[in-house]
């Protein structure tokens, strides 16, 4: 199956700072990715669509100045939290759509490993 | 009210006994099914899709759908520790790459020797 790759997949930092975080189709390409943030015994949680060579769509909800979103190329998407505080301690996942097989049904997604954000 | 609805467990099962996970859900918009395994800190692994009706097969997993009931499930037979995960049910309204998935909360279930 299509592989993306989610990187890093633990990050430590004090409040204040900011991580970046990069989700990568290894295989194909992906014009959208999709970012997810989970909370312990949660459900994944869509923050944003990621566009290639166009802005992030936002849920409601999630600050777009807070969380940075750059599609740069067809296999590249960062997320950047921006000034994370404790509160932004969570895990953010990554997906990307390929095209599968089965009529009625045209794209599967496959997910990055994620990244466990701690805010110190 | 959520728009999917997925008891979080846990559920504890013995080696070889039938698993039957299941979600509702209260959106008659959704015609996509999917269920994930998601093994601890790790992204969720697709393991079946349907978008019909009825029971899908793929080795030890059976998707079962109920449209009219709103009403999806998840069956492992012969379940293996390796089963030990947890399992998130998801759907969508329709096909297309920007289309979104609604997830279930996942139930953990632990398959025990």
């Amino acid at each position: 199956g299509a592989v993306v790759s989610q990187h890093p997949s633990r990050v430590i930092c004090k409040s204040g700072t900011s991580v970046k975080i990069e989700c990568r189709s290894l295989d194909f390409q992906a014009t959208t990715m999709f970012w997810y943030r989970q909370f312990p015994k949660q459900s994944l949680m869509l923050m944003a669509t990621s566009n290639e060579g166009s802005k992030a769509t936002y849920e409601q909800g999630v600050e777009k100045d807070k969380f940075l979103i750059n599609h740069a190329s067809l296999t590249l998407s960062t997320l950047t939290v921006t000034s994370a505080h404790p509160e932004d301690s969570s895990f953010y996942i990554c997906s990307a759509p390929s095209a599968g097989t089965g009529s009625g049904f045209n794209e599967k997604l496959f997910f990055g490993s994620g990244t466990q954000l701690s805010v110190l | 009210q959520k728009e999917v609805e997925q008891d979080p467990g846990p559920l504890s099962v013995p080696e070889g006994a039938i698993v039957s996970l299941n979600c509702t859900y209260s959106n008659s918009a959704f015609q996509y099914f999917m269920w994930y395994r998601q093994y601890s800190r790790k992204g969720p692994e697709l393991l079946m899709y349907t978008y019909s009706s009825g029971n899908k097969e793929d080795g030890r997993f059976t998707a079962q759908v109920d449209k009219s009931s709103k009403y999806i499930s998840l069956f492992i037979r012969d379940s293996q520790p390796s089963d030990s995960a947890t399992y998130l049910c998801a759907m969508k309204r329709d096909t297309g790459t920007a289309s979104k998935l609604t997830f279930g909360t996942g139930t953990r279930l632990q398959v025990t020797l």
